[in-house]
């Protein structure tokens, strides 16, 4: 059965960079057939899809968070990282990382860890 | 990019069926079939219930069944359970550069 768990700081200080880490098992992160995803969700409120990346390093993000992401891929360790960068208090967070097809539609998230919270505070 | 437009509440008598919907534009649940659906219970990470607007992974409960018309994709609860209340969003591929859009979020209640 796959298995993501996020881990990293749980505090991270305004204009800083968050790090987040999400170690796969149960499966390899080297396969071809899908992209890993990060997630996140404010308290109370709905989703946002922050980027992917595939197994070759590709990445691809969301614009909306204007270029302050990064997204990095270790196969050896069989995890993936998520740096943000330049953070505010609206990037207070519960933090997912999800994997998604890379064939078909690709549109969705099947596995997801259980996330972990970063609050942004001084 | 604006998220998907969900009803806050829907709430039902357990056995009773009940619809969310999801409404966006032709760059998105109109214009793909790549509409997903997931239920999130207090404290739990979201789980996939419906994916490419009406197929169900392994395990999911048939008693859950998505379509879509237009630019509104829907998700229908049917026989309605205690275990089911939790939030719902769904979410879509757009074309508008976020690449992937989830909606506001609904609450289900079974009274």
């Amino acid at each position: 059965q796959l298995q993501l768990q996020e881990s990293g700081p749980g505090l991270v200080k305004p204009s800083e960079t968050l790090s987040l880490t999400c170690s796969v098992s149960g499966g390899s992160i080297s396969s071809s057939s899908y992209y890993w995803g990060w997630i996140r969700q404010p308290p109370g409120k709905g989703l946002e899809w922050i980027g992917s990346v595939y197994f070759s390093g590709n990445t691809y993000d969301n614009p909306s968070l204007r270029g302050r992401v990064t997204i990095s891929i270790d196969t050896s360790k069989n995890q993936y990282s998520l740096k943000l960068s330049s953070v505010t208090a609206a990037d207070t967070a519960l933090y997912y990382c999800a994997r998604h097809p890379a064939t078909g539609s690709g549109s969705y998230f099947e596995y997801w860890g259980q996330g972990t919270l970063v609050t942004v505070s001084s | 990019q604006s998220a998907l437009t969900q009803p806050a509440s829907v709430s039902g008598s357990p056995g009773q069926s009940i619809t969310i919907s999801c409404t966006g534009s032709s760059s998105d649940v109109g214009g793909y079939n790549y509409v997903s659906w997931y239920q999130q219970h207090p404290g739990k990470a979201p789980k996939l219930m419906i994916y490419d607007v009406s197929n169900r992974p392994s395990g999911v409960s048939n008693r859950f069944s998505g379509s879509k018309s237009g630019n509104t994709a829907s998700l229908t609860i049917s026989g309605l359970q205690a275990e089911d209340e939790a939030d719902y969003y769904c979410s879509s591929y757009t074309n508008s550069g976020t690449l992937y859009v989830f909606g506001t979020g609904t609450k289900v209640t079974v009274l």
